[in-house]
């Protein structure tokens, strides 16, 4: 059973970058099957995507927050990141990382979440 | 492709049948699935494709619609069904949108 693990700081200062790793365990992120992403979730909102990348490193972003993020895969460790520059409050939320089926287009597999809250 | 969903919340008791609406503001054919969230955990996949059940899902959930209008129906709510429903769009990808979420609690 595939299982998604984030890891990073909770809290990060505002104007700098937020970065976040993701470990795969029970399955390989080469196996070609998934698409490796980032979700968001505000505190007491709704979900929104961020990004995703596939393991020969090609990726897509949200055009609302493309031009700050930068998600990066590394097969060796079997481990996908993401990094959101220039953070502000509004970036405050809990960041999810799941695997999207590549046939059908939806996440299947999910982290657990990790809060990260972006204040001084 | 914007997605809205109604009621944003319900009360409801068990054993009830519940039906959640998810409309997109364009067709996006069966391109529709859903998702149940738990307070503090992950969304889980419900039924994808408009009305695929994923496996394991108990098959009180239901999904149907095509085009602009989907719903996601529960013929009889459980205790462990209490949660947020979002419905999530994929034929715009490789953009990716989900809809405002349905709160489901008990009455």
């Amino acid at each position: 059973q595939v299982q998604l693990q984030e890891s990073g700081p909770g809290l990060v200062k505002p104007s700098q970058t937020l970065s976040l790793t993701c470990t795969v365990s029970g399955g390989s992120i080469s196996s070609g099957g998934y698409y490796w992403s980032w979700i968001r979730q505000h505190p007491g909102k709704g979900l929104e995507w961020i990004g995703y990348i596939y393991y020969s490193g090609s990726t897509y972003y949200n055009p609302s927050l493309k031009s700050r993020v930068t998600i990066s895969v590394d097969t060796s460790k079997n481990q996908f990141s993401l990094k959101l520059s220039s953070v502000t409050a509004a970036d405050t939320a809990v960041y999810y990382c799941a695997g999207m089926v590549r046939g059908v287009k939806v996440f299947d597999y999910w982290g657990q979440g990790t809060l990260v809250t972006v204040s001084s | 492709i914007q997605l809205t969903q109604s009621p944003s919340s319900l009360s409801a008791s068990v054993g009830d049948r519940v039906t959640i609406t998810c409309r997109a503001s364009q067709g996006i054919s069966s391109y529709l699935a859903w998702y149940q969230q738990k307070p503090g955990k992950a969304p889980k996949l419900l039924i994808y494709a408009a009305s695929t059940l994923q496996s394991g899902v108990p098959s009180r959930f239901s999904g149907s619609g095509s085009g602009t209008d989907f719903t996601l129906t529960i013929s009889s709510l459980q205790p462990e069904d209490f949660a947020t429903y979002y419905c999530q769009q994929l034929n715009s990808y490789p953009r990716i949108t989900f809809g405002p979420g349905t709160k489901v609690d008990i009455k």
